[in-house]
C-alpha cells in the first residue's frame, strides 16, 4: 500500500522568499512517480511538477523544483520567489508502477495550506 | 487545458435519491478516474476506468457504480445517496504524453446530499 504524509497543516511565507513544503512518501514499489498539485481557493487541481523514480535529477518547472530524496523517501516541493498568487492547497500524490489495466492510480497526502504575505 | 468538463457543478439532493454525475473529455484519454475531496482526507479514488466498458473499483467504491459506454464520458452513479457522500468530486485522465503520465482533472462537482 502507499502513502504520502504531509505533516505541515498551514505555512506561511513572506513575499518574495522561497519556502519548502514537507512530502514524505510510503511504498514498497521500485517504480512509482511523484507529483505536486496546486489548488486555490477557486477549488480546481493545477498540476505543477512530475518527478519519476528513476529520474536522477531533481525536476524543475519555472519556480517550481521538487527535493527529491530517495533514500529519505521525501519529495519536497520548492517555490521560490514566492509570489501572493501561491496562496493556496498543495498536494502532493503518488502513483505505482504503471499498468495497463491501472493506468496512474493516485494517492494523495492531506494537503499543506500555504498563506504567502505581502 | 485536457478538455474536461464535469455536470452538473453544484448539485443538492435528497438521502435515498439516485444521483449521476458526468465527467466528458474531448481529446480521446484512455483513462479516467473519479475521486472525491473531503476536508482532512485529501483526494481519494472511488473507481476508475481503463477504457471503454472497463472499470475497476478503487480506495472508496462502497456506494457507488461506475460506466464508460463511450471514450468521452464516464459516469458515475450514486444509486441512493448519503449524507456522508457529500463531498466535492473530481473527474481526471491521464496524459501520457511527454513521457509522463499526468493527471488532469476537471473542475469538480460540489454535491450536498440533505
Amino acid at each position: 500500500a502507499q502513502k504520502i504524509t504531509q505533516t505541515q497543516p498551514g505555512m506561511f511565507v513572506q513575499e518574495k522568499e522561497a519556502v519548502t513544503l514537507d512530502c514524505t512518501y510510503d511504498t514498497s514499489d521500485q517504480s512509482y512517480g511523484l507529483f505536486w498539485y496546486k489548488q486555490p481557493s477557486s477549488g480546481e487541481m493545477i498540476f505543477l511538477i512530475y518527478q519519476g523514480s528513476y529520474d536522477e535529477q531533481n525536476a524543475t518547472e519555472g519556480r517550481y523544483s521538487l527535493n527529491f530524496q530517495k533514500a529519505r523517501k521525501s519529495a519536497n516541493l520548492v517555490i521560490s520567489a514566492s509570489q501572493l498568487g501561491d496562496s493556496a492547497m498543495y498536494f502532493c500524490a503518488m502513483r505505482g508502477p504503471r499498468e495497463e489495466t491501472s493506468g496512474s492510480r493516485l494517492t494523495f497526502g492531506e494537503g499543506t495550506q500555504l498563506t504567502v504575505n505581502p | 487545458d485536457a478538455g474536461i468538463t464535469q455536470s452538473p457543478r453544484h448539485k443538492v439532493t435528497e438521502t435515498g435519491t439516485p444521483v449521476t454525475l458526468r465527467c466528458h473529455q474531448t481529446e480521446n484519454h484512455r483513462y479516467m478516474y473519479w475521486y472525491r475531496q473531503d476536508p482532512g482526507h485529501g483526494l481519494r479514488l472511488i473507481h476508475y476506468s481503463y477504457g471503454v466498458k472497463d472499470t475497476d473499483k478503487g480506495e472508496v467504491s462502497d456506494g457507488y457504480s461506475v460506466s464508460r459506454s463511450k471514450t468521452e464520458d464516464f459516469l458515475l452513479t450514486l444509486e441512493s445517496a448519503t449524507s456522508s457522500q457529500t463531498s466535492v468530486y473530481f473527474c481526471a485522465i491521464s496524459d501520457f504524453t511527454g513521457g509522463t503520465d499526468t493527471q488532469y482533472f476537471g473542475p469538480g462537482t460540489r454535491l450536498t446530499v440533505l
